[in-house]
């Protein structure tokens, strides 16, 4: 079973920050979070990990709670592009661990 | 590069007929996933090979044979294809080493049994 927790569907203005909250509340201390979205029915896509400190790069923000029981994913400027499913996933990274997908969020651009 | 690449892209079978899906990828990764999503699911684990010559069960492995051909290649097989397989099937390709966190995934096979 998926270790994390995620609204079901979230509805976003074009042009506002979009802001995609995830519960861990077991995740372990060689656990990483990741994000990965699934744009309509193409192959997931990886956005963006962190252990427990704050990143940052081209395509999001991830804020990881100091205890690292939660986590929120921030698209900065969401367009209609950044509509999709976008998974929160916790797993020790071992190279070639499988990820555990749960049924993740459906985030709505709306113009 | 490519990426990851599936073939076929779609597919219907009858049931109880047989087949083989295909994935390859040109990355030099090590490691390979066979993913399945039913409608309105996430993905859920198949088979896997961490490196050439292993390969592991998932979470749904019933119904399936894996083949890790080569380094490059990781094939599904459907022995007696059922109903309950209709499904959308994603390949996966990792590296193992720890600097590198990403799982590239292939466009999907949709397999329809009839």
């Amino acid at each position: 079973d998926a270790k994390t927790t995620q609204p079901p569907s979230m509805d976003c203005a074009e042009g506002r920050a979009a802001n995609l909250p995830c519960n861990h509340s077991t995740i372990s201390g060689n656990e990483y979070v990741y994000w990965y979205r699934q744009i309509h029915s193409q192959g997931p896509q990886y956005i963006i990990h962190g252990l427990k400190n704050n990143e940052t790069n081209e395509m999001a923000s991830l804020i990881i709670t100091e205890d690292r029981k939660s986590s929120t994913l921030i698209l900065p400027h969401a367009t209609l592009r950044d509509t999709a499913v976008y998974y929160c996933i916790v797993r020790p990274f071992s190279g070639n661990t499988p990820l555990v997908f749960g049924k993740g969020t459906r985030l709505s651009v709306i113009a | 590069n490519a990426g990851v690449t599936q073939t076929p892209k779609f597919q219907v079978l009858k049931t109880g007929q047989s087949m083989t899906l295909q994935c390859a990828q040109d990355m030099n990764h090590n490691s390979m996933y066979w993913y399945r999503q039913d409608p309105g699911m996430g993905l859920r684990l198949i088979y896997y090979s961490a490196s050439e010559g292993t390969t592991d069960k998932g979470e749904v492995p019933n119904g399936y044979n894996v083949s890790r051909l080569n380094k490059r290649e990781f094939s599904l097989r459907l022995e007696s294809a059922a109903p309950s397989q209709t499904s959308v099937y994603f390949c996966a390709s990792s590296a193992r080493d720890r600097t590198n966190h990403e799982q590239f995934f292939g466009p999907g096979t949709r397999l329809t049994v009839l």
